[in-house]
């Protein structure tokens, strides 16, 4: 079973700024089968990046995916104000699938 | 345009039995693998299991397994997610969740349903 670990938990910054999450597999993820989420409050979370570095439908540029193996990186270019979020990475290469804790990133 | 509409918030007594629903249209229900994911509250996301509506082949994770049942009816397009005697642990919002890709087990999830809130209290 694949555990993933994500850091910071909280990421504090200002608009315009540039953020840079992490998240960790106990595993190496196959085939880079890693996405990630976006969730705002009492919002469904919603699909940002998935294979690691692929955009989903109508995700801004601002951001991206990157990584493989057991180390992988969602970055935000620049902050916009709807970017001030809780943001999840997932692993969906083998069963169990699962979530990371989660890392929030709030304004500075 | 695809949609998951889940049945509505609910209230329930320790021990009482619960079948919450998520209804997929737009898409050819058949053919996609559906999650339920749990969040309890102020907490992350947990991936419970997920069914392929087209032969109900189903997995669970093993924090779940034994814990609730998951099901799918393929004529009305609906997915269940079914508790048989109730914690008050199990308050939490729970939500279905499709697979990006058609048949594929290994995608992500483009789509979420609203959620449905469930309540279990004494």
């Amino acid at each position: 079973e694949i555990v993933l670990t994500q850091s910071p938990g909280t990421l504090s910054l200002s608009p315009g700024e540039r953020a840079t999450l992490s998240c960790r597999a106990s595993q190496s993820v196959s085939s880079s089968h890693l996405a990630w989420y976006q969730q705002k409050p009492g919002q469904a979370p919603r699909l940002l990046i998935y294979g690691a570095s692929s955009r989903a439908t109508g995700i801004p540029d601002r951001f991206s995916g990157s990584g493989s193996g057991t180390d992988f990186t969602l970055t935000i270019s620049r902050l916009d104000p709807e970017d001030f979020a809780v943001y999840y990475c997932q692993q969906y290469g083998s069963s169990p699938q699962a979530f990371g804790p989660g890392t929030k990133v709030d304004i500075k | 345009e695809v949609q998951l509409v889940q049945s509505g918030a609910e209230v329930k007594k320790p021990g009482e039995s619960l079948k919450i629903s998520c209804k997929g249209s737009g898409y050819s229900f058949t053919n996609y693998w559906i999650a339920w994911v749990r969040q309890m509250p102020g907490k992350g996301l947990e991936w419970m299991g997920i069914i392929y509506p087209g032969d109900s082949d189903t997995r669970y994770s093993p924090s779940f397994q034994g814990q609730v049942t998951i099901s799918a009816d393929k004529s009305i397009s609906t997915a269940y997610l079914q508790w048989s005697s109730l914690k008050a642990s199990d308050s939490a919002m729970y939500y279905c969740a499709r697979h990006s890709s058609s048949y594929d087990i290994n995608s992500a999830f483009a789509y979420w349903g609203q959620g449905t809130l469930a309540t279990v209290s004494s």
